[in-house]
């Protein structure tokens, strides 16, 4: 069963508008974490934001925040004030306990392709 | 800032070619990741590691791949012998087991097998 899901593949927003890209996951477990990266054309993977799910407060990284709504099971990354170089690839990432103590590995879904438009 | 270090950044080889890929991860991190990036499958989880200890190594195929961590300081991803449909970016990760510190990635290797 898919564990998260991305379904929007692609988003368009205006250069300063804020935006959200969507994220759903599924989890029976009650201890999980929930990553954004984001993927430029370049290719590399950067960290852009960490949730907890026993955290009571959304998260924040400058221009990037969660909204966190653990009922729903969802983690929408919010942008605020997009910029030209904000467009991207963005991944939504689930990391669950393990078994073996720690933590496992992060599931990821599909992504979303941001286009920032001047 | 610490980073994880891939090479090669690029690799074109011919089919039946071993290929060999390295990985320094961040120091300290005890745990790494292999992933498989593709148009088709996007992110896959191929191994990990923990304290060099292979955990996870379910999303690999064992005929032909296999990953390594010879020491805390290493970590390699082998293909032999290649085939056209390994051809992807794979991406190393590092990152603490017992945090919720994220995983740090490597800029990747862009494999083509001809």
């Amino acid at each position: 069963a898919q564990k998260i899901t991305q379904t929007q593949p692609g988003m368009f927003v205006q250069e300063k508008e804020a935006v959200t890209l969507d994220c759903t996951y599924d989890t029976s477990d009650q201890s999980y974490g929930l990553f954004w990266y984001k993927q430029p054309s370049s290719g590399e993977m950067i960290f852009l934001i960490y949730q907890g799910s026993y955290d009571e407060q959304n998260a924040t990284e400058g221009r990037y925040s969660l909204n966190f709504q653990k009922a729903r099971k969802s983690a929408n990354l919010v942008i605020s004030a997009s910029q030209l170089g904000d467009s991207a690839m963005y991944f939504c990432a689930m990391r669950e306990p393990s078994p073996s103590g720690g933590y496992n590995k992060l599931i990821f879904g599909a992504g979303t392709r941001l286009a920032v438009h001047p | 800032d610490a980073r994880v270090t891939q090479t090669p950044r690029h690799k074109v080889t011919e089919m039946g070619q071993e290929v060999t890929m390295r990985c320094q991860p961040i120091l300290g991190h005890n745990t790494v990741f292999w992933y498989r990036q593709t148009m088709m499958q996007g992110l896959e989880l191929l191994a990990y590691f923990r304290n060099r200890a292979p955990l996870d190594d379910s999303g690999m195929p064992k005929d032909r791949f296999s990953a390594e961590m010879p020491d805390a300081t290493l970590a390699t991803l082998k293909i032999q012998p290649s085939e056209p449909r390994d051809s992807a970016v794979y991406f190393c990760a590092s990152g603490l087991a017992h945090s919720n510190q994220p995983q740090h990635f490597g800029d990747g290797t862009r494999l083509s097998i001809l």
